[in-house]
């Protein structure tokens, strides 16, 4: 089945660190791979996406690459900022039902000044 | 920037009475959802919808249900809210003739309190 495990928070941060959160998939196939942020008392929005393996989605300051071989696809910043603090959701859309969206249970991310 | 607006933003509401939670989306998707969230939980799929008249229960057993009469519009209603009932709602919509693939957008939220 097609389902999203990513590491569990709260991940806490003194700003400018480096920030990694994890997120690996099962799915047949190759499914679309979403990385989404939610703000306090906002609904999700997306941050970034990648359609294939090997792609890198970006915004803002965060990466993530599709990565077929380990099936990954870890949130990156390489320097985090206060207003970063939100909760983090990874998500796929599988191939072959991309009507279907699948999402991990959310890192919270609390960065402290 | 998505387009997906719901109303109202914030509720409070006695026991018992009947509440609708509105959704529209102008981008012209086919596809939309109802999800279940406690802050800054996991999303649960309560409801969804692949076009006009076409409904679906989601994964989340749910009391509400949910009509689409219009592509535009999407509202979730509960018959007799109950304190169980508080909780966020997301509506959400993917596909459509201005979406480049099968990304899926957000509205704000509804935020239901049930006294």
């Amino acid at each position: 089945g097609n389902s999203v495990t990513q590491m569990e928070g709260p991940v806490t941060l003194s700003e400018e660190a480096f920030l990694t959160i994890n997120c690996t998939y099962t799915a047949t196939g190759y499914p679309s791979l979403f990385w989404y942020v939610q703000y306090p008392g906002e609904g999700l929005q997306l941050l970034l996406k990648a359609t294939k393996a090997d792609d890198k989605g970006s915004n803002k300051g965060f990466e993530a690459t599709y990565r077929k071989e380990t099936t990954s696809f870890h949130l990156e910043k390489g320097s985090v900022q206060v207003s970063d603090s939100a909760v983090y959701f990874c998500a796929l859309s599988p191939l072959y039902n991309f009507n279907k969206f699948y999402f991990g249970s959310g890192t919270k991310l609390n960065v402290k000044p | 920037e998505a387009d997906i607006y719901q109303t109202p933003r914030y509720l409070v509401i006695g026991t018992g009475k009947k509440i609708t939670l509105e959704c529209s989306q102008t981008m012209g998707h086919d596809k939309m959802y109802w999800y279940q969230q406690d802050p800054g939980m996991e999303l649960h799929l309560i409801h969804y919808s692949y076009g006009v008249n076409s409904t679906e229960k989601g994964d989340l057993s749910s009391e509400s249900t949910v009509s689409r009469i219009r592509t535009e519009h999407f509202p979730l209603t509960l018959e007799s809210a109950r304190p169980s009932h508080t909780s966020q709602y997301l509506c959400a919509s993917s596909g459509g003739r201005r979406n480049s693939g099968n990304t899926i957008y957000f509205g704000e939220g509804s935020w239901l309190t049930v006294v």
